[in-house]
Parts: C-alpha cells; structure tokens; sequence
C-alpha cells in the first residue's frame, strides 16, 4: 500500500528566503507526482505535476524535483513571500487509473 | 465553468439526516473524484469515476456512503443516517483523463457539520 509521508509538518521562515519541502513514498514504481497549495478554507491547487520519466518540473519560483528510486521528492521555493504561506501537498498514483495518495502536508508561514 | 463547482459550501445537519453533496466537474473531463478531508487528516480517497467505467468505491468507508454521477458529468454523494465522525470538508476533483497527464483539478470542498 502506497503511504506518503512530508516533512517537516509545519515550516516558518523569513521573508526572502529560499526553502525546501521534502516528500517521501513507499512504492516508488509511481505513474506521477503532484504538488499541491491549499489555502485556508479553501481547496487544493496544482503546482507542479511529474511524469515518472522525469527528474524536474519548475514554475515561477517553483521547483518540484522526483527521485523514484529514493523515493523521494522535493519541492524548492525561492525567495519566499508572504503570499506563499500556505499548507503544501504531496501526491502520487501508481498508475493512470488509480487515485492520488495524499501526504499530511507541510504547513508553511512566511513572515514578513 | 471554469473550475469545478461544488455545493453547498457549508452544510449543517443534525445525526441521522441524509445530505447529499454536488460536484459539478470542468467540462470535457472524463474522470471525477472524491476525498475526504477532516481536520488535522490527509486527504482520504473516497471514490473514482472514469468515463462510462464501473466506479471504483474502494475508499467509502461505509455503507452509509453512496455516489452516482449522471451522464458522465455530473456527480452527487450522498450519506445517509449521518454521524458526527462525518463532518469534514469533502473535496471532488476531476481529470481530463486519468491516463493521459493525471492532473486533478479541485473544487473549494463542501464543509459537512454533523450535530
């Protein structure tokens, strides 16, 4: 059984820095992987999404990196602002018709 | 639309009503789904549609949770006899086509308070 699991659970840093988040899960025969922004009350985002046959996506200040065979995944945000505080999500499937597996998510606060 | 429209946003019931949720999905898409977020959890699968396809109900975690979803657009979950473990924000979201790119696109979530 696929389990996702992100560290750290909450992050705050100030404003301007450049930061990671860490993503980790079991099966690494995964399809994709998702990053996803949820803010408060609100529903999720797509970030960044990676095909299992790629090493990077990048967005803006957004660099979402895939490691299949660690297991691992980071998501890299540069220069921080405020307006990036927010609970970020990591996802993947193990195929293309399977739901997505959810991490707990990184809980992120910038601060002016 | 342009996004997927879900309804209501906020619904308060009291144990042991029935309420039924609506996903509304982006036009075009052929896959749905639904989660379940409560607080302080991940996001918990509930159910998957793909096209004309069999659902895939492997994440309901009673009998007391049903979806349908009508003309391969629309899609409503209903839960009958509602507990307080219920309440949660219920999320739909929905893919052009889970084997192509997988990308989900997500609604706001429906808030269920079970009193």
């Amino acid at each position: 059984k696929q389990e996702v699991t992100q560290i750290p659970a909450a992050l705050s840093v100030p404003e301007g820095e450049n930061l990671v988040l860490n993503c980790s899960f079991t099966d690494s025969a995964i399809y994709n992987l998702q990053w996803f922004r949820q803010d408060p009350g609100k529903g999720l985002t797509s970030l960044l999404l990676i095909q299992s046959s790629q090493r990077e996506q990048t967005s803006g200040r957004l660099n979402a990196s895939l490691d299949k065979s660690s297991g691992r995944s980071t998501l890299y945000i540069a220069a921080s602002q405020p307006g990036d505080s927010a609970t970020y999500l990591c996802a993947v499937t193990n195929s293309g018709n399977t739901p997505l597996v959810f991490g707990k998510g990184t809980r992120l606060s910038v601060i002016a | 639309g342009a996004g997927v429209s879900q309804s209501p946003s906020n619904k308060v019931t009291e144990k042991g009503k029935d309420v039924e949720l609506r996903c509304d999905p982006i036009s075009g898409h052929t896959a749905l789904y639904w989660y379940r977020q409560s607080l302080g959890q991940g996001l918990e699968f509930l159910i998957y549609f793909q096209g004309n396809s069999a659902p895939d109900k492997s994440g309901l975690p009673s009998d007391r949770f049903s979806a349908e979803r009508t003309g391969g657009s629309v899609s409503t979950l209903t839960i009958q006899r509602t507990q307080q473990e219920d309440s949660a924000v219920y999320l739909c979201a929905s893919s052009w086509d889970a084997a192509n790119t997988g990308e989900l696109f997500f609604g706001e979530g429906s808030r269920l308070t079970v009193l």
